[in-house]
């Protein structure tokens, strides 16, 4: 059935590093995909999207391309900073359903 | 900003207790979730609805029930409330396409003490 497979955290780097938060999928359609974060105290916010093969989502310096190939919609950032401490989610919609990744914790030290 | 409503942020309070959580969103979206989101951070759906007077269960069992009878609310209700309710609940809504992101309210903390 679809799923999404998301990178386990957490995840702790230092100011300025290279990010990559891993995310798989299988599905039987042609869903969107979208990434979440979630600061603390708060409900989730989305962060970017992409809804066909290719579209790459982009937004606050993260990226992610949906590559059908793969079946992949990888996060990624150049230069993160403290404030990008979050959990982040990775989400799949279809016409029939929505799942979310288990969520990946990010913290950032300065 | 929030266009998505949740009251209370925090509720503490006995067990036994009936206890309704409150959204309300004012994009005028047909979809509408709640949420279970447990302390590994994992969200868990255990209501929606597609529109007035629709509601279905989720994935995850919930001793909880909800009503849909104005677009823009929909409440969930706990009858008598359990140690075991003790969660974080999000609520959620869309437009009608699944290419269509999903806006959460930020969330009731509840302890059932």
């Amino acid at each position: 059935g679809d799923s999404v497979t998301q990178m386990e955290g957490p995840v702790t780097l230092s100011e300025e590093a290279f990010l990559t938060i891993n995310c798989t999928y299988t599905a039987t359609g042609y869903p969107s995909l979208f990434w979440y974060v979630q600061y603390p105290g708060e409900g989730l916010q989305l962060l970017l999207k992409a809804t066909k093969a290719d579209d790459k989502g982009s937004n606050k310096g993260f990226e992610a391309t949906y590559r059908k190939e793969t079946t992949s919609f990888h996060l990624e950032k150049g230069s993160v900073q403290v404030s990008d401490s979050a959990v982040y989610f990775c989400v799949y919609s279809s016409a029939s359903k929505i799942i979310f990744g288990s969520g990946t914790r990010l913290s950032i030290r300065p | 900003e929030a266009d998505i409503y949740q009251t209370p942020r925090y509720l503490v309070i006995g067990t036994g207790k009936k206890i309704t959580l409150e959204c309300s969103q004012t994009m005028g979206h047909d979809k509408m979730y709640w949420y279970q989101q447990d302390p590994g951070m994992e969200l868990h759906l255990i209501h929606y609805s597609y529109g007035v007077n629709s509601t279905e269960k989720g994935d995850l069992s919930s001793e909880s029930t909800v009503s849909r009878i104005r677009t823009e609310h929909f409440p969930l209700t706990l009858e008598s409330a359990r140690p075991s309710h003790t969660s974080q609940y999000l609520c959620a809504s869309s437009g009608g396409h699944s290419n269509q992101p999903q806006h959460f309210g930020d969330g009731t903390r509840l302890s059932i003490l």
